[in-house]
């Protein structure tokens, strides 16, 4: 079964505004880590945030945010002010015992920022 | 720099033939693993390795092979019998995966395989 689902395809943002990239998750596990990575057309994997299960707030890292819902199993990035720079493919992913650790992904959503 | 080294960036191989791709951190991390990227299916799991002279199969390891004979290496060989290798494979390192789960990889930047 899938562990991350990331509905959206592709995604098209105009310039300085926000984006959101939704990411839904599935396990059984009371302690685990959720990630968001980068990556551009170059192929390298950048980290972008992390939000651990027993955070009680939402974590941010500059521009990005993760709008972190337990109840739901859901853990989406919020991009403020989008810029050019930020068109890549994202990925949501997580880590966990059930998994033996490893980082699960899933398929990823491409975002073009338009002028 | 502490990092994690692919090679070759880009590779191609004829039909039938296995080959190596290289995979060499100088991180001091415990665990290592192997990605395999297609268009439109993310980032799937091959191996992984936790410690020295250990790995375990992840989603898709049929066809490959990996040995883990040093903290600093984990090979991975894509055999014949892997009928579709054509991709991009990602490297990746992170601490001791057990109590590891608010740490996420540090990654190389890939090799792309194209069989010709």
């Amino acid at each position: 079964a899938q562990k991350i689902t990331q509905t959206q395809p592709g995604m098209f943002v105009q310039e300085k505004e926000a984006v959101t990239l939704d990411c839904t998750y599935d396990t059984s596990d009371q302690s685990y880590g959720l990630f968001w990575y980068k990556q551009p057309s170059s192929g390298e994997m950048i980290f972008l945030i992390y939000q651990g299960s027993y955070d009680e707030q939402n974590a941010t890292e500059g521009r990005y945010s993760l709008n972190f819902q337990k109840a739901r199993k859901s853990a989406n990035l919020v991009i403020s002010a989008s810029q050019l720079g930020d068109s890549a493919m994202y990925f949501c992913a997580m880590r966990e015992g059930d998994s033996g650790y490893a980082l699960n992904f899933g398929k990823g959503t491409s975002l073009l920022v338009t002028p | 720099d502490g990092g994690i080294t692919q090679s070759p960036k880009y590779l191609f191989r004829k039909e039938g033939q296995n080959v190596t791709l290289s995979c060499e951190q100088n991180l001091n991390h415990d665990a290592m693993y192997w990605y395999r990227q297609d268009p439109g299916q993310g980032l799937r799991l091959i191996y992984y390795s936790q410690i020295v002279n250990d790995f375990q199969k992840g989603d898709i390891a049929e066809g490959y092979s990996v040995s883990r004979e040093k903290k600093e290496s984990f090979p991975l060989t894509v055999t014949s019998a892997q009928k579709n290798p054509t991709a991009f494979y990602l490297c990746a390192s992170s601490i001791h995966s057990r109590q590891a789960t608010n740490y996420g990889y540090t990654f190389g930047s890939g090799t792309r395989l194209t069989v010709v």
